[in-house]
């Protein structure tokens, strides 16, 4: 079965800095998908990014990039400049790229919940 | 982008009430849901997987009598908390995939529900 640690627990940062959140992951598998939701204090769940394991290029979405390392199983999320409204519960997940049974789950870390500092 | 509309957001009641939350997909089509439980500061831990048509599957340890899930069409599935009791209390979160699921459509989530039980 795959896992995913994220192992800071709480990160902060100050407001315009740029911060890193650790992922690492276990799996036997070569085909996947990894993703990093935010949790805002509202509770819902937003995707930030997202990267298929089969592309070598870290995916980007404005302020927002990984960091993926496929044979190390890392999968860091760097925010740069970051703002107030990043504040949140930042969560790491894993897919199967073959979905097992015609439907497969998402599994998740424990979570980085991020303080941005004014 | 793809909408998961949950209702009701927040729920109050008695034990051994029974209580209805629908997950609906606004402008897609869902042929997958997911239900989820989340206690406070921890993860999502997934309960089950509805597919439309057919019966959920439950995860380990989730008695499916005790949780019913409905996904009579596309776009609705239900979870129903029977006979809740306080321990029942916590905040559940249903989200939905896009037909396709064997895509990279990623998970969709809806507002979440708190659930309290007096």
């Amino acid at each position: 079965a795959q896992t995913v640690t994220q192992s800071q627990p709480e990160m902060s940062v100050q407001e315009a800095e740029t911060v890193t959140l650790s992922c690492t992951y276990d799996t036997s598998e070569s085909d996947y998908y990894l993703f990093w939701y935010k949790q805002p204090p509202s509770r819902q769940m937003i995707l930030v990014i997202r990267q298929e394991a089969y592309k070598q290029q870290n995916a980007t979405e404005n302020r927002f990039s990984v960091n993926f390392q496929k044979a190390a199983k890392s999968f860091s999320l760097k925010i740069s400049d970051s703002q107030l409204g990043d504040a949140a519960m930042y969560f790491c997940a894993y897919r199967s790229y073959y979905p097992q049974g015609g439907s497969e789950k998402l599994v998740f870390g424990k979570g980085t919940k991020l303080t941005v500092n004014p | 982008g793809a909408v998961v509309s949950q209702h009701p957001s927040r729920v109050i009641c008695k034990s051994g009430t029974s209580v209805k939350i629908e997950c609906r997909s606004l402008d897609f089509q869902a042929t997958t849901m997911f239900w989820y439980r989340q206690f406070p500061k921890q993860s999502l831990m997934l309960m089950a997987t509805s597919n439309e048509g057919s019966k959920a599957t439950y995860e380990q340890g989730v008695e499916k009598d005790k949780f019913l899930i409905n996904h009579a069409s596309l776009t609705l599935s239900t979870l129903t908390v029977t006979s809740a009791h306080p321990e029942d209390s916590s905040f559940y979160i249903c989200s939905a995939v896009e037909e396709g699921w064997y895509s990279n459509q990623p998970q969709h989530f809806g507002d979440g529900t708190r659930l309290s039980i007096l």
